[in-house]
């Protein structure tokens, strides 16, 4: 059981509105992850981070934002939140370099929905 | 890069029934292959995966899964399921070195019935 947390799992706000999604993991991994996912599509890498102060793009363009200040943290933010942004969010993470580290372990997801 | 296709994204089966969902990738290179499942209201778990050895991987609840490294394939089995099948399931691929990034299919729903 992998052990990558995320806050909140629910989120109903108003366009315009700031918001951050909380994402935290116990398990000392190097790589930490955020997915994004539309229902009935498939998930699209849109953050990675290899580790402390080290964040790239992903595959599908977003308008969020990274950091990754602590190894175990790695929260995503919207400066202004849009309809268009409503979506889930998966965060995940694994280890750099072994063999089983290419196992990647996925939060429970962050559903956004803005109104 | 690569991509996955996942075939037939909703499926409907008896309990009992037989499944097999299709995974069909496109990176040319060393691979490792993974199946994740998303039971209803759960976050991503790992089925089984593939990183070298014999193609036939074992996962947990009974599934299966044949590398088929000619075909490109990585086709998901359970001989006969269950009703707490229920879920979405993931084919997702990624290169074993560089940046670990997965690529992932759009998913099978596959509802089974009682």
């Amino acid at each position: 059981e992998a052990d990558i947390y995320q806050t909140p799992r629910y989120l109903v706000i108003g366009t315009g509105k700031k918001i951050t999604l909380e994402c935290s993991q116990t398990m000392g991994h190097d790589k930490m992850y955020w997915y994004q996912q539309d229902p009935g599509m498939e998930l699209h890498l849109i953050h990675y981070s290899y580790g402390v102060n080290s964040t790239e793009k992903g595959d599908l363009s977003s308008e969020s934002t990274v950091s990754r200040i602590r190894t175990e943290h790695f929260p995503l933010t919207l400066e202004s939140a849009r309809p268009s942004h409503t979506s889930q969010y998966l965060c995940a993470s694994s280890v750099v370099g072994t063999g089983a580290g290419n196992t990647i372990y996925f939060g429970e997801g962050s559903w956004l929905t803005v109104v | 890069a690569q991509s996955v296709s996942q075939h037939n994204h909703h499926v409907i089966l008896s309990e009992a029934a037989s499944l097999e969902l299709g995974c069909n990738y496109s990176y040319g290179g060393t691979v490792n292959l993974f199946w994740y499942v998303q039971y209803p209201g759960q976050h991503l778990q790992l089925l089984l995966k593939y990183f070298s050895g014999d193609p036939l991987v074992k996962g947990i609840k009974g599934f299966e899964a044949e590398f088929i490294k000619s075909k490109f394939s990585f086709n998901l089995r359970k001989p006969s399921v269950q009703w707490s099948d229920t879920a979405e399931y993931f084919c997702a691929v990624n290169a074993p070195y560089g940046n670990n990034r997965l690529a992932f299919g759009k998913g099978n729903q596959v509802v089974v019935i009682p």
